[in-house]
């Protein structure tokens, strides 16, 4: 167990809606980091928050967007789901602002019909 | 543009030893990661390389040379357990990871 917890563990949802998918950090740490990992393009970093405020953005679409609240919990917005969005979504956290050690979370599976 | 490429698939036998390579091709450099990942699992940190040369930690090693843009992941004796998808990544001015190592490990 890393210490870091997502919910939902699973997610099904239609073509076209909005989901939120939360983070909560190992106690301590202040880096949340979300990757999206589907079979054809492996690990995408998306985004990264230190303390409240958006670090390092990578690959992230527009229609996705994150915030990190005072209490350093993380959600990932997605919509206007598309299939080819479908894909386990991780959330990882680290202590520094650097990318230092990071811990995974369990993941959220994210099925789009 | 920016490019980590490692094999996609290897075999080794239990008990043997294994390297599995790595070249990046960044921007900028600021560190370089491998990660296990078991099928289905959360990665897991297995080194972190930011100088040139060998990091060793137990069963598992990990090199870096800057200048030719590799590293390589080096486990000695295999164990069953160690049959996972290992993945590079290159700290830039963002992490990016490479597509991954599926390591098959035979009786």
């Amino acid at each position: 167990d890393s210490g870091v917890t997502q919910t939902p563990k699973h997610l099904i949802t239609a073509t076209g809606q909005r989901v939120t998918l939360r983070c909560s950090p190992r106690s301590g740490d202040l880096s949340v980091y979300w990757y999206q990992q589907s079979l054809d393009q492996g690990l995408q970093f998306l985004i990264q928050y230190y303390n409240g405020e958006e670090r390092a953005k990578g690959n992230i679409l527009e229609r996705f967007s994150a915030q990190q609240f005072p209490d350093l919990h993380s959600e990932l917005n997605l919509s206007s789901l598309e299939l080819g969005d479908s894909a386990l979504y991780f959330c990882a956290s680290s202590a520094g602002e650097g990318y230092n050690e990071q811990f995974f979370g369990p993941g959220t599976r994210l099925t789009v019909l | 543009g920016q490019n980590i490429d490692q094999p996609t698939e290897m075999t080794a036998t239990e008990g043997a030893i294994v390297q599995i390579n790595c070249t990046y091709q960044t921007s900028g450099f600021n560190g370089l990661f491998w990660y296990q990942q078991h099928a289905g699992e959360a990665p897991t940190f297995l080194s972190y390389n930011v100088l040139d040369g060998l990091e060793e930690k137990g069963r598992f090693s990990s090199f870096l040379s800057r200048s030719k843009g590799y590293s390589y992941l080096l486990l000695k004796e295999l164990q069953m357990k160690d049959s996972a998808s290992y993945l590079c990544a290159v700290w830039d001015d963002k992490i990016i990871f490479g597509k991954g190592t599926r390591l098959h490990i035979l009786p």
